[in-house]
C-alpha cells in the first residue's frame, strides 16, 4: 500500500490528452513539492516534473504538472507512443520524515 | 557526461551480504545528497537509503540495521553494504542524486541499476 495513492492505469488514443491523479495528505502533497517521474518500458527512471509543475531541461512541454491542495495531476498532450510507461508520483513526507512514492499509473497509448 | 554507473548485483542466498556500487562522473559525489531507491520485479518505487553531504545517514525502516550507506570520496563512488538480505530484498537497486530544499525533496539523477536477487 503506497502512501501517495494513483489509478494503475490510464489509456488514450493518440493525439489526446491525458491526466494522472496523484493523492495524498497535509504531511506529504499538502505541505510539499510533487514531483513526477517516468519510466519506460525496461528503463531506470527519469525525473520529469519537480517543485509540482516545473519542467527540467530537455522534458517536452507537452508534459505538465498541478497541485491542489493534497492532490496532484500529471498531464501529457498530444499524445505519442513514446509516451507509453509507468508515471510515478513523489513528495517529501513530514510525518514519516522519508520521501514517498505513489504505486505509479501505467499509461498505455491506444 | 554526468552519469551514474551501478554494479555489484547478483544472486545470493538468504542471510548473506552484497556490496553495491555506484560510480559517479560530472559531479562530485561528496559535495551532494545520494540515495538508493529499489524496485522489486513488477512492482513500484521505494526509497530505501540517503546519505547527505555532512555525512549523515538514514534509512527506510525495513532495512534499518541491515543495510549501510557510505561513499568514498577518492573514487567518488556512492556504497550499499547489504547484510542479512531476504527474499523480499530482491529488487533492481538504483542509485539517484538528490536535490533538497525547505519544501522539496527529488531525484534528478539515476543509474541505470543493478539486480540483486535473493534466493536459494
Amino acid at each position: 500500500q503506497s502512501v501517495l495513492t494513483q489509478p494503475p492505469s490510464v489509456s488514450e488514443a493518440p493525439r489526446q490528452r491525458v491526466t494522472i491523479s496523484c493523492s495524498g495528505s497535509s504531511s506529504n502533497i499538502g505541505n510539499n513539492a510533487v514531483n513526477w517521474y517516468q519510466q519506460l518500458p525496461g528503463k531506470a527512471p527519469k525525473l520529469l516534473i519537480y517543485y509540482d509543475d516545473l519542467l527540467p531541461s530537455g522534458v517536452s512541454d507537452r508534459f505538465s504538472g498541478s497541485k491542489s491542495g493534497t492532490s496532484a495531476s500529471l498531464a501529457i498532450s498530444g499524445l505519442q507512443s513514446e509516451d507509453e510507461a509507468d508515471y510515478y508520483c513523489a513528495a517529501w513526507d513530514d510525518s514519516l520524515n522519508v520521501p514517498v512514492f505513489g504505486g505509479g499509473t501505467k499509461l498505455t497509448v491506444l | 557526461e554526468v552519469q551514474l554507473v551501478e554494479s555489484g548485483g547478483g544472486l545470493v542466498q538468504p542471510g548473506g551480504s552484497l556490496r553495491l556500487s555506484c560510480a559517479a562522473s560530472g559531479f562530485t559525489v561528496s559535495s551532494n545528497y545520494m540515495s538508493w531507491v529499489r524496485q522489486a520485479p513488477g512492482k513500484g518505487l521505494e526509497w530505501v537509503s540517503v546519505i547527505y553531504s555532512g555525512g549523515s545517514t538514514y534509512y527506510a525502516d525495513s532495512v534499518k540495521g541491515r543495510f549501510t550507506i557510505s561513499r568514498d570520496n577518492s573514487k567518488n563512488t556512492l556504497y550499499l553494504q547489504m547484510n542479512s538480505l531476504r527474499a523480499e530484498d530482491t529488487a533492481v537497486y538504483y542509485c539517484a542524486r538528490v536535490i533538497v530544499g525547505q519544501v522539496y525533496w527529488y531525484f534528478d539523477l539515476w543509474g541505470r541499476g543493478t539486480l540483486v536477487t535473493v534466493s536459494s
